[in-house]
């Protein structure tokens, strides 16, 4: 069955750092997102992507962030100088189109879990 | 923002006993969803609701869109051991694609 695939599953960076986290969605979805979780909270939505633009974002997506599908199967998410209270996991998501009205399921990925020290 | 809150926070269940979790909010939604999340992995989904007063059913789960489209329920009915998990409730107001996702309710099924 496809999958949601994100690399990598873990990773340690210092303050200040720039860093690039990796998804490849499901080969035939359209819609592109990504999620975050911080320890022990509930999961807070970022930002979807369609068409090679954001969509939709929210307020903790600021302009530290930044996502791209920088060819046809992968689909990353930067930020350009993390801040320790990014330490979080990141999900990925992907969804069909199609059902215009009704919610298309998204498909999550298994999360990178970023430490900013 | 948007809040949703979920009752019971954590519970501790007997296998075979059936299961009650709650999700509030004071804003309203048009789509609500329930899904679980097992440790180290994504999300997924378990049911979704589109209409006012729907009742869905997905094997043992069943779930409700309340009335006031600012309430929703989940009942598993005879536990076992791999509905440990934590179970969150997220809604759907605007758009049709950002999710906002409860607080989440932790189950732990005693075998």
């Amino acid at each position: 069955e496809p999958e949601v695939t994100q690399t990598p599953s873990h990773q340690v960076t210092q303050m200040g750092q720039e860093v690039i986290l990796r998804c490849v969605p499901i080969s035939n979805h359209l819609y592109f997102y990504w999620y975050r979780q911080i320890l022990g909270q509930k999961v807070e939505f970022l930002v979807s992507f369609y068409n090679n633009e954001i969509s939709e974002k929210s307020e903790i997506f600021d302009d530290q962030f930044s996502v791209e599908r920088p060819d046809g199967s992968n689909f990353t998410l930067k930020i350009r100088s993390t801040k320790l209270e990014d330490s979080a996991m990141y999900f990925c998501a992907s969804s069909p189109a199609g059902r215009e009205g009704l919610y298309n399921e998204q498909f999550f990925g298994p999360g990178t879990r970023l430490t900013v020290l | 923002g948007q809040q949703l809150n979920q009752s019971p926070q954590s519970m501790f269940i007997q296998e075979g006993e059936d299961v009650s979790m709650n999700c509030t909010s004071s804003s309203i939604f048009n789509t609500w969803l329930w899904y679980k999340q097992d440790p180290g992995e994504g999300p997924v989904l378990l049911i979704a609701l589109y209409k006012a007063g729907e009742l869905t059913s997905n094997g043992r789960l069943t779930a409700q869109f309340g009335i006031t489209r600012k309430d929703s329920f989940l009942n598993i009915s005879a536990s076992i051991p791999s509905d440990v998990g934590i179970y969150f409730c997220a809604g759907i107001s605007g758009g049709y694609q950002k999710v906002t996702f409860g607080t989440g309710t932790k189950l732990q099924v005693i075998p």
